[in-house]
Formats: structure tokens, sequence, C-alpha cells
């Protein structure tokens, strides 16, 4: 596996059910990112982890809950969700810190997303 | 007040032909980023080019360039020689405080190309 992996690619859930999101880099980043992407909105900011902890929680409801183990992983365990939380969810890692590492500008590489749909 | 515009929900274009992707920023930190992703149907976003505040040049790759204007507060990008494989959205973004750990991405809503034949 090379770049940035989400599974699953999609997701149906019921408004009761629990779900969680995978997220891994092979990329040996430091810093790894939760968005959401609704329909018509620019992407909005969830979580941030840098060194596998959080920097940036950007007033996310409770029945989202990330969990980074380590600089490879990044979850998202979903519970009771509500339908206008159906959205393309993108993970996103980058090396933060030092420029010019390998010709990077510190750019966010991201996964292909989870498409969620709460029923 | 929004940090990234894009105000061009829709633009079309014809094979061979150059578009120009507008996008305005405005922050008040010195140091930052701007970045341009593309996103096509399948949904992954690619990055595509970047300008850093203290570059002075304009950044190129490829059939990309940023049209970088500072005192402006303008970073559009020109796509050259349009092919059908540019159709997508395309996403300004922008990063403040230069190299600072855990940063995110501000995002624009995105402007959506197509390439006809």
């Amino acid at each position: 596996e090379t770049g940035v992996t989400q599974t699953p690619r999609h997701l149906v859930m019921g408004m009761t059910n629990k779900k969680s999101l995978k997220c891994e880099q092979h990329l040996g980043h430091n810093a790894m990112y939760w968005y959401k992407q609704s329909a018509k909105k620019p992407l909005e900011l969830m979580f941030v982890y840098s060194l596998e902890e959080r920097v940036e929680n950007n007033s996310v409801p409770s029945r989202f809950s990330p969990e980074c183990p380590n600089s490879s992983h990044l979850f998202l365990h979903l519970h009771t969700l509500q339908p206008e939380d159906s959205a393309l969810y993108l993970c996103a890692s980058s090396q933060d810190g030092d420029r010019d590492i390998m010709g990077s500008y510190n750019e966010q590489f991201f996964g292909p997303g989870t498409r969620l749909t709460v029923l | 007040a929004q940090k990234i515009t894009q105000t061009q929900p829709g633009m079309f274009v014809q094979e061979k032909e150059a578009v120009t992707l507008d996008c305005t920023y405005d922050t008040s930190d010195p140091s930052y980023g701007l970045f341009w992703y593309k996103q096509p149907s399948s949904g992954e976003m690619i990055f595509l080019i970047y300008q850093g505040s203290y570059d002075q040049q304009n950044a190129t790759e490829g059939r990309y360039s940023l049209n970088f204007q500072k005192a402006r507060k303008s970073a559009n990008l020109v796509i050259s020689a349009s092919q059908l494989g540019d159709s997508a959205m395309y996403f300004c973004a922008m990063r403040e405080g230069y190299n600072q750990a855990g940063t995110a991405l501000i995002f624009g809503k995105g402007t959506t190309l197509s390439v006809s034949s």
C-alpha cells in the first residue's frame, strides 16, 4: 500500500449504529487530519493530530470520536449519527515542521475518502 | 469573513485552451502557504501546486501555474492546454503559520471545471 488509504470506501448506517472509519498513511508523516465534505460546502476540518496528540478539535459534536493510536493510523468512531452527518469524510496526512524534505511543501496528502450515508 | 474565496462556482473551457480559476485569500499572518487541489468525481483530493508567501517567483508545475499577486491577496490557478481529464472540482486552500505542526488547511468552496472537446 502507498499513500493514504481509507476504509471502508462506502458506509451506510442507521442512526443507532456504531461504526468506525479507518485511515492509514504509509508516508512516514507526523500529522493526520479528518475533514468532512458535505454537498456544496467547503471542506470542514474536524480533527488534527500532530505527533499522535490532538492539536485541534473544531467544535465537532461528541457523536464523532477520533483516535490516533500511532503516527500511521487514525480512526473516527461514529455513534448515534444524524442524517445530516451524511458526507464524504476525508483523511489527510502531512509532514510538518520541516520544509523541503524530499521536495515537500508540507502539503497534505489525502486518502480517497469514505462516503457515509446515515439513514 | 471568509478566509478563502472562490467566486466561480463553475467554469467551462474547450480542450487545448487555457483557463484561469480565481482565488482570493484573507490573512494577517505574514507567513502562509497557498495550495491548489483537484478533486475528480472519485472524491480523492490531488495536490497540484503550492505557493509560499515569501516565494519571489510564481509557482509552476507542468501545465499548472499560479498567478500570485500578494498585494491583491490573490492566487489564481492557470491551467494551460486544457484536457478532458482536467474536468473536476478545484479547491484553493491556505495554511497559516508557516511550518507549524498540525496546522490545518482552510479551503474555499471550490470551482467546477468542465472541459469539452
